[in-house]
């Protein structure tokens, strides 16, 4: 089946570590992107890409990184320089020029830092 | 910066009635608009999507758009149990780049 894959689904670190989130996709989507979601907030952009090797920050980018070497894979890196890392990670796909605009998503990693 | 903004709520409302989300947005550029559902700890779902002025319906759901005012609304009609979750409005820039942002979502809880 067609479909977004992220993991770990639920991930614990200590703080100062830096850790990777990794999100796979099989929808041949040219666009990935990544959100953070903290309780009873929305979905804030971190980073998303068009194309391969090219990234665009979005507005919470400061203590991420990311890379875009393949078209089916966009992870996401966690910082020690992010101060409040903890928080729920989704990542998402969607068809370039797509008439809906409709953004598919992965079912989310929750990282908590301890 | 540009925002999307949403009543975070709860939204209260009874079993069959009408549930009425609203959304702004400040970015008069923007092209698309779109209402997700999330249903606690799951990902968000597309439910309707809307770039022409006026109302689109799909079954129970319409999307209203009105750009001279940068407001978009999300009609529930017949509100279920199952419709309780949390309403995210997202707003895709008039431009090349594809970037899409959201609110912070509305929470409905329909009342049986």
């Amino acid at each position: 089946d067609g479909g977004i894959t992220q993991s770990p689904k639920y991930l614990f670190r200590k703080e100062g570590q830096n850790v990777t989130l990794s999100c796979e996709q099989n929808l041949n989507h040219d666009a990935m992107y990544w959100y953070r979601q903290d309780p009873g907030q929305g979905l804030r952009l971190i980073y998303y890409s068009q194309i391969v090797n090219d990234f665009q920050k979005g507005d919470i980018a400061e203590g991420y990184s990311v890379s875009r070497e393949k078209k089916e894979s966009f992870p996401l890196t966690v910082t020690s320089a992010q101060k409040n890392p903890t928080a729920f990670y989704l990542c998402a796909s969607m068809r370039r020029n797509s008439n809906t605009g409709e953004l598919f998503f992965g079912e989310g990693s929750r990282l908590t830092v301890l | 910066q540009k925002e999307v903004e949403q009543n975070s709520g709860p939204l209260s409302v009874p079993e069959g009635a009408i549930a009425s989300l609203n959304c702004t947005y400040s970015d008069r550029g923007s092209q698309s608009f779109f209402w997700y559902r999330q249903y606690s700890g799951k990902s968000p779902e597309l439910i309707m999507f809307i770039y022409s002025n006026g109302d689109k319906e799909d079954g129970r759901f319409t999307a209203q758009l009105n750009k001279a005012s940068q407001y978009v609304s999300l009609l529930i009609r017949d509100s279920q149990p199952s419709d309780s979750a949390t309403y995210l409005c997202a707003v895709k820039e008039m431009n090349r780049d594809d970037k899409i942002i959201f609110g912070k979502g509305t929470r409905l809880h329909i009342l049986p």
